[in-house]
């Protein structure tokens, strides 16, 4: 499968603990992105890389959250003391870095904080 | 101001009719604009990407662009209840490189 892979599908944990997810970006695409979706909403812009460089992060992002992208390859998001607010749809997305091109999801990791 | 706007909906359309969604941008540096289908519980699907003004077609899907309106459509040919979904528009602004998404529309095709 040459798609973007997320993991896990679905986490539940206490509220306090830290998480962590990873992505997989289809293996061409240098620019890679979260996303997090709650219910009725669209994707909300978290962070992207390009390579393993983190070019940008939103402003509405807590200190509690953290990306990495070691080696520009896969990519990993970190919540620490998580909180009920953080249970939503953590989305990863990548895309070329040349020209006007699309950009492909993974499935989308479900967390729910207890 | 939101940046891309949406009207949520719900939509509802006869099976075998042509379904239009809406969305406008407020930025016009915006350069690239997407449409997304998301089933419940599911990640986003791209179905269209549109860079310049006019018409692109795609099978059922038709998304027109018009820069000067600051609009994007998708017009979907011959509903069917698969369809059914929420459709999100996306722009990416020159220089900015991410996407920013509307709230979606939640489509619903009726048979």
């Amino acid at each position: 499968d040459t798609g973007v892979s997320q993991d896990p599908r679905h986490k539940i944990t206490k509220r306090g603990q830290n998480v962590t997810f990873r992505c997989d970006p289809i293996s061409e695409h240098n620019r890679l992105y979260w996303y997090r979706q709650t219910l009725g909403q669209g994707p909300e812009f978290l962070t992207y890389f390009q390579n393993e460089a983190q070019l940008e992060k939103s402003r509405l992002l807590s200190d509690r959250f953290s990306a990495e992208r070691p080696k520009g390859s896969f990519s990993t998001l970190e919540i620490q003391r998580t909180e009920q607010g953080d249970s939503a749809m953590y989305l990863c997305a990548s895309r070329q870095y040349r020209g006007l091109t699309e950009a492909f999801f993974g499935q989308g990791t479900r967390l729910t904080v207890v | 101001q939101k940046e891309v706007e949406q009207n949520s909906g719900p939509l509802s359309v006869p099976e075998g009719a042509i379904a239009s969604l809406n969305c406008t941008y407020s930025d016009r540096g915006s350069q690239s604009f997407f449409w997304y289908r998301q089933y419940s519980g599911k990640s986003p699907e791209l179905i269209m990407s549109i860079y310049s003004n006019g018409d692109k077609e795609d099978g059922r899907f038709t998304a027109q662009l018009n820069k000067a309106s600051q609009y994007v459509s998708l017009l979907i040919r011959d509903s069917q209840p698969s369809d059914s979904a929420t459709y999100l528009c996306a722009e990416s602004i020159q220089g900015a490189q991410k996407l920013v998404f509307g709230q979606g529309t939640r489509l619903t095709i009726n048979p």
